[in-house]
């Protein structure tokens, strides 16, 4: 089944910012918008904006997610230490049925 | 507090069977739409199958189609998946997740290995 396309990785210095992306099509995060997960190694992947580019409670402002057609990103603002993970889009796909999630973007943070 | 907590993985040998479940607490059980999605091991998120909430009407993806099934009941607050004949790219961690407008609340996971 056709995924989400995410760059493999980002390498960004600490206290600087990452902009992560995510392209779909018409199907999914252009007509559905995108989720954005955060996954640390041995964890299960934590969601850090719904489709609908808000934040769940708990979930630090240094995280914003935006859209622009069918490419979603995500800005990580005062790189931290502990932001180095993997870090996945998903979407709902219309003509698939079904979730698709982007490759995942494992973001080193130097 | 949200909890979703998935039992029943293991090693299966090739052509065998298995079945997940998932207890959820903490909401409205009967009210999401809840979806499996799994990770082989070292590789990204693929989603599995899902199924609304009164479970009449269920999603799968097209690898698992057939072999797999999905299924809830709502007076225990849990979560199925029953998994047939079973390969070897079968192998990951399954989670149970929620679906509030996104799949927004996960598992932590159970392993499933199938091997000979």
């Amino acid at each position: 089944q056709a995924g989400l396309t995410q760059p493999p990785s980002v390498s960004k210095g600490l206290r600087q910012t990452a902009t992560l992306t995510c392209t779909g099509n018409s199907n999914n995060v252009g007509n559905q918008g995108a989720a954005w997960l955060q996954q640390h190694q041995g964890h299960p992947p934590k969601l850090l904006s719904y489709k609908n580019d808000d934040r769940p409670s708990g979930i630090s402002d240094r995280f914003s997610a935006s859209r622009s057609g069918n490419t979603a990103s995500l800005t990580i603002t005062g790189l931290q230490p502990e932001d180095e993970a993997d870090y996945y889009c998903s979407s709902w796909d219309n003509s698939l049925s079904g979730w698709v999630f982007g490759g995942g973007t494992k973001l080193t943070v130097l | 507090e949200v909890q979703l907590v998935e039992s029943g993985g293991g090693l299966v040998q090739p052509g065998g069977s298995l079945r997940l479940s998932c207890e959820a607490s903490g909401f409205s059980f009967n009210s999401l739409s809840m979806t499996w999605v799994r990770q082989a091991p070292e590789k990204g998120l693929e989603w599995v199958a899902t199924i609304t909430p009164d479970g009449n009407v269920k999603y799968y993806e097209d690898s698992v189609r057939g072999r797999f099934t999905i299924s809830r009941d709502n007076a225990r607050n849990s979560l199925y998946l029953q998994m047939n004949s079973l390969r070897a790219e079968d192998t990951a961690v399954y989670y149970c997740t929620r679906e509030a407008g996104s799949i927004d609340y996960w598992g932590q996971g159970t392993l499933i290995t199938v091997s000979s």
